[in-house]
Formats: structure tokens, sequence, C-alpha cells
């Protein structure tokens, strides 16, 4: 079945550092990419997402290139500020379609100054 | 435009208690899903509404948890005997559906179960 896998936090990084975030994924066919985030006290709200080989999605800063030859969908940003502290989830979507969503188990940021 | 709403957001029950959770998603989405998400792992999908009809209930354990939808607007999720195993976070979500196979969910805060 669908599954992913992303990189265990939390992640502390210093204010305007560089931020990866690490997404693999298995699935059969196509599906399309996603990066939810969460911060303090609110719901899970889409990020960016992808939905085919090497397309970027992208958003507030963070980048992510849907990568078929190596399963992976990588979390980026060039400089962190305090306010990307939140719990980041990779996700995919069933390629047959209806959104559902199988999620990643989340990687905590944590951005000091 | 007011976000889907859940209550309660804290629930403490002990086992083999009864439960119920509210959602009221965004106002003209017609797709509610019902996710849980036990501590240190990512949201799992329990259900799936297409206005009153269920779409998919594959991974919802229907010996004990049930959820419906009568109208097409609201929903509500029941656990009935509680187990240690059903605590964790359940969160509700919504989608339209001109945005159907997009992937844009929009989550309530959720409503966190402690079974005792």
């Amino acid at each position: 079945g669908n599954s992913v896998t992303q990189m265990e936090g939390p992640v502390t990084l210093s204010e305007e550092a560089f931020l990866t975030i690490n997404c693999t994924y298995t699935a059969t066919g196509y599906p399309s990419l996603f990066w939810y985030v969460q911060y303090p006290g609110e719901g899970l709200q889409l990020l960016l997402k992808a939905t085919k080989a090497d397309d970027k999605g992208s958003n507030k800063g963070f980048e992510a290139t849907y990568r078929k030859e190596t399963t992976s969908f990588h979390l980026e940003k060039g400089s962190v500020q305090v306010s990307d502290s939140a719990v980041y989830f990779c996700a995919l979507s069933d390629p047959g379609g209806g959104n559902k969503l199988t999620f990643g188990t989340g990687t905590q940021l944590k951005v000091e100054l | 435009e007011a976000g889907v709403a859940q209550s309660p957001r804290y629930k403490i029950i002990e086992k083999r208690q009864s439960v119920a959770f509210w959602c009221n998603p965004i106002s003209g989405h017609a797709t509610l899903y019902w996710y849980q998400q036990i501590l240190g792992q990512g949201p799992k999908l329990l259900i799936q509404f297409q206005n009153n009809g269920v779409v998919d209930d594959s991974q919802l354990p229907k010996d004990r948890f049930s959820a419906e939808r009568l109208k097409g607007v609201d929903s509500t999720l029941k656990i009935q005997p509680a187990k240690l195993e059903d605590s964790a976070v359940y969160l509700c979500a919504s989608s339209s559906s001109d945005r159907a196979n997009t992937g844009e969910l929009f989550f309530g805060e959720g409503s966190r179960l402690t079974v005792l």
C-alpha cells in the first residue's frame, strides 16, 4: 500500500538558517504529493503541492520538487524565521483520486533567535 | 469564511465508556473526512463522506466506531465502548466539490481524547 516516510524531529534551527526536511514515499501509480503544516493551536493547512514528476511546489518561501526517480519530495527553505516553527507533514494522494491522503508522521521544526 | 469547527476540544473518559465528537465543515463543502492521529503518528483516514453518503470507511473499526452525516452538513463520530488505544486526536476536514482530487483539505483543530 501507499506510505510516506519523513525525517524524525524535532529539528532545531537558528533564524535565517537553511531548512531541509526529507520525505520519501511508496505508492503504486503516480500520486500527487503535498506538504501540510500545523502551527501551534491551529489545524493542518496545505502548504504546497506537486502533481507530477519534476513539478516544483512553492509557497511562503518553501519549495519542494517531485522526484520520481528517487521517490522523494523534500521540503526546503532558504532562510527560516521564528514564525515557521510548526509541525510539517508530508502526504500523498491515492492515485485513484478522491482526495484520500496518506500522511507521514510529521516533523517538528523549532526556530530560535 | 468560518473554518471547520469541532467539539469538544478535549475529552477524558474511562475505558468501556462512550464518547461522541461533532464536526461542522466549511459551508458548502460536500466532502467531509474524519482522521485519527495517534501521538507520534501521522493522521489516518477513518471515514470519508460525500454529502450524506459514505465514500470510504475501510479503516473504520466498525465494531466500536460509528459516524453519520445525516443531512449532508454536520457529522458525528462515536466510539462505544472506548479502549485505551483509542487515545488520539480526532481531526475533521472538509473539501469542496470543485476542488475534488486536488488534495486540498481544510482541517479543524481536532478533538483530543484520553482514555484511562
